[in-house]
């Protein structure tokens, strides 16, 4: 089967650093993508990991390891604007198809 | 330079009518993706169009889902004798290509009811 998994919920103050996990079992791997979805809006694209490592665009970075099957967001400088949904999606060789995971949703606090 | 746009932005439907959502993906796109999201879960997979290939439609909850591209453009997806657990919202995205690492441009959604 497929399976994506993240954390539901979490709470990060202002100015911290917060990471988010996401481990996934897909048939086939064919790169992974990080979204950020505000309440009642569309996601939009964050990051895309295909090869081992950490990928860093400005205040988010993206790592990824494909032998264990994990991945992480990490956003610094938290900013009250950050609270939002934050998708983990998996695109599949086998059509193409991209799984997302529930997403998890980030509070941040003042 | 518009983006991905649906309409209608919102559907309200008795149960058993039909309904139909479109889908005008941004130009140039070679891949269109049919998700729905119901009220605080994540996006379901439903179809992928890519180019003139045939569509990956093993997302399709039942047979009274469907959906067609015309002209490797605009997409419509069709529900036949909706059900109150269709009740979502339906998100097209469309992306530069399908087979590589091209991120997709989502679209607002359509919020269908059906009381």
């Amino acid at each position: 089967g497929q399976n994506i998994d993240q954390p539901t919920e979490m709470t990060a103050t202002e100015g911290a650093i917060v990471q988010i996990n996401c481990t996934y079992q897909t048939s086939g791997f064919n790169g992974l993508f990080w979204y950020q979805q505000h309440a009642g809006e569309a996601p939009t694209f964050l990051s895309y990991n295909v090869l081992d490592g950490l990928e860093e665009k400005g205040r988010f970075s993206s790592f990824l390891s494909r032998s264990k099957g994990y991945s992480y967001l990490l956003l610094k400088e938290l900013q009250m604007k950050d609270s939002a949904s934050y998708l983990c999606a998996v695109k599949s060789t086998g059509g193409f198809k991209t799984i997302f995971g529930a997403g998890t949703r980030l509070f941040v606090k003042a | 330079g518009a983006g991905v746009s649906q309409s209608p932005s919102n559907k309200v439907t008795e149960k058993g009518k039909d309904v139909e959502l479109r889908c005008d993906p941004i130009s140039g796109h070679t891949a269109l993706y049919w998700y729905r999201q119901s009220l605080g879960q994540g996006l379901e997979f439903l179809i992928y169009f890519q180019g003139n290939s045939a569509p990956d439609k093993s997302g399709l909850p039942s047979d009274r889902f469907s959906a067609e591209r015309t002209g490797g453009s605009v997409s419509t997806l069709t529900i036949q004798r909706t059900q109150q657990e269709d009740s979502a919202v339906y998100l097209c995205a469309s992306s530069l290509s399908g087979t590589s690492g091209h991120e997709q441009y989502f679209g607002p959604g359509t919020r269908l009811t059906v009381t």
